[in-house]
């Protein structure tokens, strides 16, 4: 069974530039999160979807991220403009359903901003 | 709110020393404990789990036992080896039923040959 995929697998950009990053869930996992892991900390939930609707999204900095979970699979986190504190690595996981089984996480895209 | 702490790393080792990484949480209700572990270059992954108090979760010679009177979940394994350098993950879920994880900061273990 294929894992969680990400791309790209590193970005260094500058302030002020914009990014995406895209995950594919494991087929058939309706639920896809979305966590920013800054370096020495634990991951944080960014925004997390159960299909293509939000679940939870309070720690979304919205003024500049977005995400969408279009048609239920695969999912896109962008930042316009980015600021040096985003810099950290961003992870999507997946799970079969909604409440009480195991996350799988993808490897991760480290995104540098200088 | 809930919240996990864990003790700092890092963590080294000599093989075959025996391992305790402490954590313990804050939470209201009945909270899921779990322990992840990130290899390097890997993504997470989940290495064990207890859903209520005085449960025992354990895989690949790790253990940890929910203890609610402490309110701890300290990761144990007898004899370590050198493929168990990571950086390990306590985390909890805010309800057993819930599906959002809060993760402490992480503890990175190196073990020696």
């Amino acid at each position: 069974e294929a894992g969680v995929a990400q791309s790209p697998r590193y970005k260094i950009i500058e302030k002020r530039q914009s990014v995406a990053f895209w995950c594919n869930p494991i087929s058939g996992h309706a639920t896809l999160y979305w966590y920013q892991q800054i370096l020495g900390q634990g991951p944080k939930l960014l925004i997390q979807f159960q299909n293509n609707g939000v679940v939870d999204d309070s720690q979304l900095p919205k003024d500049r991220f977005s995400a969408e979970r279009l048609k239920g699979v695969d999912s896109t986190l962008k930042i316009q403009p980015a600021k040096l504190e985003d810099s950290a690595v961003y992870l999507c996981a997946s799970m079969l359903r909604g409440v009480g089984n195991e996350q799988f996480f993808g490897p991760g895209t480290r995104l540098t901003v200088l | 709110g809930n919240s996990v702490t864990q003790m700092e790393g890092p963590v080294t080792l000599s093989e075959e020393a025996f391992l305790t990484i402490n954590c313990t949480y804050t939470a209201t209700g009945y909270p899921s404990l779990f322990w992840y572990v990130q290899y390097p270059g890997e993504g997470l992954q989940l290495l064990l789990k207890a859903t209520k108090a005085d449960d025992k979760g354990s895989n690949k010679g790790f253990e940890a036992t929910y203890r609610k009177e402490t309110t701890s979940f300290h990761l144990e394994k007898g004899s370590v080896q050198v493929s168990d350098s990571a950086v390990y993950f306590c985390a909890l879920s805010d309800r057993p039923s819930a599906s959002k994880i809060i993760f402490g900061s992480g503890t990175r273990l190196s073990i020696r040959p």
